[in-house]
């Protein structure tokens, strides 16, 4: 089955700086790749995501890159604001959609003012 | 995007009980799946809700332990029997539907603890 790993676990940047959290995959089959946050006590919510048709996806401060052929992808967050301050979980999938999903570890970012 | 909700939204429950999760989603979707988060771990799938049939569980998961039922496409139960405190974690319901771009939306999750 599908294995995903995330990279760092946990993060800490200064506001205004830039965020990187890595992913793994092990099926070469997987083209579904989305990005969840998750503050809190508060359930996932999907912040962005990307197909394998596809190398860049970007969203105003978050863009996310993939790599087919070294089986990695990975968010970046420009700008970083405390709000940013959550728990980010990459997820891959093999149908091309978001339903099969394995997820990864998850990444702990802390935004400092 | 589908809005989903979640009974209870957490519980105290005495070990060898059984809690009852509700999970409603306000739109008709194709897939509904249970996961468990374990604190400060990542999301783990039990199962795959299958409308009128027996759901598809994952490795690990099974049905003695977590009877899933899925009456019709927008309503599906958990069950968590013979509770332990390992038992104990949030439970989240999701669900897929043709909408949009095809992305998973997930409940609030149920905080479960097991004393």
């Amino acid at each position: 089955g599908e294995n995903v790993e995330q990279h760092p676990s946990t993060l800490s940047v200064q506001e205004g700086d830039s965020a990187v959290i890595k992913c793994t995959y092990s099926d070469s089959a997987s083209n579904y790749f989305p990005w969840y946050k998750q503050e809190l006590g508060k359930r996932p919510q999907l912040i962005i995501d990307i197909r394998s048709n596809v190398g860049e996806k970007k969203d105003q401060r978050i863009a996310v890159t993939l790599n087919k052929t070294a089986k990695h992808f990975s968010l970046h967050i420009t700008e970083t604001q405390p709000e940013d301050s959550a728990v980010y979980f990459c997820a891959a999938s093999r149908n091309n959609a978001g339903n099969m999903l394995t997820f990864g570890g998850g990444t702990r970012l802390m935004v400092k003012p | 995007s589908a809005v989903i909700s979640q009974k209870p939204s957490r519980d105290i429950c005495q070990r060898g009980t059984s809690l009852t999760i509700q999970c409603q989603v306000d739109s008709q979707v194709t897939m509904m799946f249970w996961y468990r988060q374990q604190p400060g771990q990542s999301l783990t799938l039990i199962a795959t809700a299958n409308q009128g049939s027996e759901a598809t569980y994952e490795s690990g998961f099974v049905i003695d332990k977590f009877p899933i039922s899925r009456p019709n496409l927008t309503f599906s139960t958990l069950t968590v029997s013979n509770l332990s405190p390992e038992d104990s974690s949030i439970y989240l319901c999701s669900g897929y539907g043709t909408s949009g771009s095809g992305e998973q939306y997930f409940g609030p999750g149920t905080r479960l603890t097991v004393t």
